[in-house]
């Protein structure tokens, strides 16, 4: 398996731009996670999903932020619009199951100009 | 909710000696899952080590074991015959034992900086 597939690894945009994150879980996984990286927090959870289904969104900073799984094999994050507070590294990480490691994606770097 | 806590921002080592990360948790929960993931500058995620809460053997991969003390919630992680490519950020993280909340996340600490000295 080619692992968790996460795309683009860059992206740069203006702010007030809309940005859309792509994530393909490892097949079989049935728990999708969103994370944000900065140096001032850390890593945090955004989402997760099991099954396709939004479990819990706490993390979601705001309203400009969405995401979505339409199936089993695609996530997105998007967010409209963007601003510059919102630059970091976006992972998305699957798992099988609370008994195995979560595996992550490489990671997208956001910058907001 | 829970927090992790990892004391040391930055620790270098001397390369081929021994080094000990550390990291705290603050749980209310008696089962639960901890774990050390490297991040190198490449900024993927690679998981070292796991240990189930439930176990009292510490776990070993290789050079890498953790000392895991339950009842004072501490994880520390020990990198022994320090290489080179050990260099990274180190993260300790949590996972909640509980089944029926699912809380299948990830709590992380801040990390710490490894550098390994030739």
């Amino acid at each position: 398996d080619a692992g968790v597939i996460q795309s683009p690894r860059h992206e740069v945009t203006e702010m007030g731009q809309e940005v859309t994150l792509r994530c393909k879980p490892i097949s079989g996984h049935d728990y999708l996670f969103w994370y944000r990286q900065t140096m001032m927090r850390g890593l945090e959870l955004l989402i997760y999903f099991n099954n396709n289904v939004p479990i819990d969104d706490s993390g979601m900073p705001e309203d400009r932020f969405s995401a979505k799984m339409p199936n089993a094999s695609f996530s997105t994050l998007k967010i409209q619009p963007s601003e510059p507070r919102d630059s970091a590294v976006y992972f998305c990480a699957s798992t099988v199951n609370q008994n195995t490691e979560s595996f992550f994606g490489q990671g997208t770097r956001l910058t907001v100009v | 909710a829970q927090t992790v806590t990892q004391s040391q921002p930055e620790m270098s080592v001397q390369e081929a000696e021994t080094v000990t990360l550390s990291c705290t948790y603050d749980t209310s929960e008696s089962d639960y899952y901890l774990f050390w993931y490297k991040q190198p500058p490449s900024r993927q995620m690679i998981l070292v080590i796991r240990q189930e809460a439930y176990k009292q053997q510490n776990a070993t991969e290789n050079r890498f074991s953790v000392n895991f003390q339950k009842a004072a919630k501490s994880f520390s992680l020990k990198i022994s015959d320090s290489q080179l490519g050990d260099a990274a950020m180190y993260f300790c993280a949590y996972r909640s034992g509980d089944t029926l909340a699912g809380s299948y996340q990830l709590t992380f600490g801040k990390g710490t900086k490894l550098s390994v000295i030739p």
